[in-house]
């Protein structure tokens, strides 16, 4: 079985601070792939970031980067220079073949 | 529309009732997946599809809820004698399902359920 933890229910980042949120995976698989959404008070769930477990460089979007440390089994997620628009949900899922486990989210406000 | 489209909005209905969720997926995605969100909670996987068959519906809570593909394209997500513990928003996401890891879900906006 597949599971994401992700510890921080909740962070607070100054503006144009950089911040970073915390995911913790565990499955038995070897070949699986990590993301990271964001859902804002709207209710829609955007993409923000992947990493496949056999990449070895870190993945980077933009203002985001993964910080993937397969031996440990965690999948970071950081934002640099926080933006206003940044506020909202912070969920990390697991991709094992075609099932996708999300972890129960981490509420970032970003403080003007 | 190029999104990923889930019909009704907003679905208040009566305890006991029967309901109806419909998921429009993006064109040509294979993979098509359910999930409910509670309040304050992330995405729980319901039910994955693969064109018309279920692949995986380890994640239905009972056997109120059943899903359907049909023709491999829109799902039903349809749920019989609706509890007030079932309201949620129920998430529909589509991905080109080629087996590859390094391919998103596209999400729709969800159906808000709200059993009264």
């Amino acid at each position: 079985a597949q599971k994401i933890t992700q510890t921080q229910p909740g962070m607070f980042v100054q503006e144009k601070e950089a911040v970073t949120l915390d995911c913790t995976y565990d499955t038995s698989d070897q070949s699986y792939g990590l993301f990271w959404y964001k859902q804002p008070s709207s209710g829609e769930m955007i993409f923000l970031i992947y990493q496949g477990s056999y990449d070895e460089q870190n993945a980077t979007e933009g203002r985001y980067s993964l910080n993937f440390q397969k031996a440990r089994k965690s999948a970071n997620l950081v934002i640099s220079a926080s933006q206003l628009g940044d506020s909202a949900m912070y969920f990390c899922a697991m991709r094992v073949y075609q099932k996708v486990t999300f972890g129960i989210g981490t509420k970032l406000q970003v403080i003007p | 529309g190029a999104g990923v489209s889930q019909t009704p909005s907003n679905k208040v209905t009566e305890k006991g009732k029967y309901v109806e969720l419909r998921c429009d997926p993006i064109s040509g995605h294979t993979a098509l997946y359910w999930y409910r969100q509670s309040l304050g909670q992330g995405p729980e996987f319901l039910i994955y599809f693969q064109g018309t068959g279920a692949a995986d519906d380890s994640g239905l809570p009972n056997d109120r809820f059943f899903a359907v593909r049909p023709e491999g394209s829109v799902s039903t997500l349809k749920i019989q004698r609706t509890e007030r513990g079932d309201s949620a928003v129920y998430l529909c996401a589509s991905s080109p399902g080629s087996g590859l890891t390094n391919t998103e879900a596209f999400f729709g906006q969800g159906t808000r359920l709200t059993v009264v």
